[in-house]
């Protein structure tokens, strides 16, 4: 069966500081990775996506980048943190031609910017 | 603009009743897929149900149901003999063409004893 893991699952990071989130899916090849950004009281957001190695979509301008060094590996980076950085990160993997498009995710990253 | 509006942002039901949660969305498309998602305290995404907008019978998972109108762009999700673990924000969403997931805010759910 197929696994997502994210971490770390909590992490504090001062303003200006670089960031490094890694998710890693088991048990499918070729996956679409997704990283989405939930604010308190609100919905997901989509940041970026990646149909294949080395190829990443951004879906929102921001302080933000994403890498997928290997097939199953999404990484989501920043050189310097902004407060408004803060918030619940998720990582997500779906099969494209999959019947029914539907989206997995991983139990989450949050992150506090002080 | 696709939009996903969940319009209770907060319900409660007392264990082992029935709970519709509302959805509606916009867009222009006429093939697309809907899903709602639950999101317990433990803050994982979890799958509850799917169903394909072409077709008309409405998705049954169990507990968990939904009504589709598609002409009023309508997805609710009905959960019947509510349980103490059914307590959890719901998202509703959809997905057209692209790769991208359209989110509503969601429903805070209780279910009290």
């Amino acid at each position: 069966s197929q696994t997502i893991h994210q971490w770390p699952a909590t992490l504090v990071q001062p303003v200006g500081s670089p960031l490094s989130l890694e998710c890693t899916v088991e048990g499918t090849s070729n996956p679409n990775l997704y990283w989405y950004r939930q604010a308190a009281g609100r919905g997901l957001q989509l940041l970026f996506y990646s149909v294949g190695i080395g190829q990443i979509s951004s879906e929102v301008p921001q302080n933000l980048s994403a890498s997928r060094p290997q097939d199953r590996q999404f990484i989501l980076s920043s050189k310097k943190l902004l407060l408004s950085d803060s918030g619940f990160y998720l990582c997500a993997w779906s099969v494209e031609g999959g019947l029914f498009y539907e989206q997995y995710f991983g139990p989450g990253t949050r992150l506090t910017v002080t | 603009a696709q939009t996903v509006t969940q319009s209770q942002p907060e319900m409660s039901v007392q264990e082992a009743e029935t709970v519709t949660l509302s959805c509606t969305y916009d867009t222009s498309e006429n093939n697309y897929y809907l899903f709602w998602y639950k999101q317990p305290p433990s803050r994982q995404m979890i799958l509850v149900i799917r169903q394909e907008a072409y077709k008309q019978q409405n998705a049954t998972e169990n507990r968990f149901s939904v009504n589709f109108q598609k002409a009023a762009k309508s997805f609710s999700l009905k959960i019947s003999d509510s349980q103490l673990g059914d307590t959890a924000m719901y998202f509703c969403a959809f997905r057209i063409s692209g790769y991208a997931l359209n989110f509503g805010k969601g429903t805070s759910l209780l279910v009290t004893p």
